[in-house]
C-alpha cells in the first residue's frame, strides 16, 4: 500500500542554518506530494505541493522537487529562522491507489536565535 | 471563508461520559476528514466523508466512536463511553476533490480523566 517515511527528529538548528527534511514515499498509483506544517498549538497547514513528476513546489522559502526516480520529496530551505520552528509533515494522495491522504509521522524543528 | 471552524477547542470530561466533537468545513468542499494526533500514534485517519456520505470508516478505532454528517456544512464525531486512552487531539479537514490538499481546523484537545 501507499506509505510516506520522513525523517523522525526532533531537529535543532540555530538561526539562518541550512535545513534538508527527508521524505521518501511508496506509491502505486499516481501520487501528488505535499508537505504540511504545524505550528505549536495549530492545525496543519499546507506548506507546499507538488502534482507531477520533476515539479517545484515552493513558500515562504521552502521548496521541494517531486523526484520520481528516487520517490522522493525532500525539503529545503537555505536559511532557516526562529518563526520555522513547527512540525513538518510529509503526505501524498494517489490516485489509483490509496485515494486518502497518508501522512508521515512528522519531524519537529526548533530553530535557535 | 473562514476556514475549517471546530469546536470546542478544548474538551475535559470524565470517563464514561458522551463526548461529541463538531465541524464545519469549507463552503463548497465535498470531502470531510476526522483525524486524531497522539505523541504515541502520530497522525491517524479515522474517517472520511464525500458528499456526506461515508466512504471509509476503517481508522475508527471502536464501536465507541461514531461520525455523522447530516449535511454539507457539518459533521459530528461522537464517542460514548469515553476513555482516558481517546485523550487526543481531533483534527478536521476539508478538501474541494479526492486529490486535492486538504485544509485543517484547529482541533480539539481531549482529555479524558
Amino acid at each position: 500500500g501507499d506509505s510516506v517515511t520522513q525523517m523522525e527528529g526532533p531537529v535543532t538548528l540555530s538561526e539562518e542554518a541550512f535545513l534538508t527534511i527527508n521524505c521518501t514515499y511508496t506509491a502505486t498509483g499516481y501520487p501528488s506530494l505535499f508537505w504540511y506544517v504545524q505550528y505549536p498549538g495549530e492545525g496543519l497547514q499546507l506548506l507546499l505541493k507538488a502534482t507531477k513528476a520533476d515539479d517545484k513546489g515552493s513558500n515562504k522559502g521552502f521548496e521541494a522537487t517531486y523526484r520520481k526516480e528516487t520517490t522522493s520529496f525532500h525539503l529545503e530551505k537555505g536559511s532557516v529562522q526562529v518563526s520555522d520552528s513547527a512540525v513538518y509533515f510529509c503526505a501524498l494522495s494517489d490516485r489509483g491507489g490509496s485515494e486518502k491522504l497518508v501522512f508521515g509521522k512528522g519531524m519537529k524543528l526548533t530553530v535557535n536565535p | 471563508d473562514a476556514g475549517v471552524i471546530q469546536s470546542p477547542r478544548h474538551e475535559v470530561t470524565e470517563m464514561g461520559q458522551e463526548v461529541t466533537l463538531r465541524c464545519k468545513p469549507i463552503s463548497g468542499h465535498d470531502y470531510l476528514f476526522w483525524y486524531r494526533q497522539t505523541m504515541m500514534r502520530g497522525l491517524e485517519l479515522l474517517i472520511y466523508f464525500n458528499n456526506n456520505v461515508p466512504i471509509d470508516d476503517s481508522g475508527m478505532p471502536e464501536d465507541r466512536f461514531s461520525a455523522k454528517m447530516p449535511n454539507a456544512s457539518f459533521s459530528t464525531l461522537k464517542i460514548q463511553p469515553s476513555e482516558p486512552r481517546d485523550s487526543a487531539v481531533y483534527f478536521c479537514a476539508s478538501s474541494l476533490f479526492q486529490y486535492t490538499e486538504a485544509f485543517f481546523g484547529q482541533g480539539t484537545r481531549l482529555t479524558v480523566v
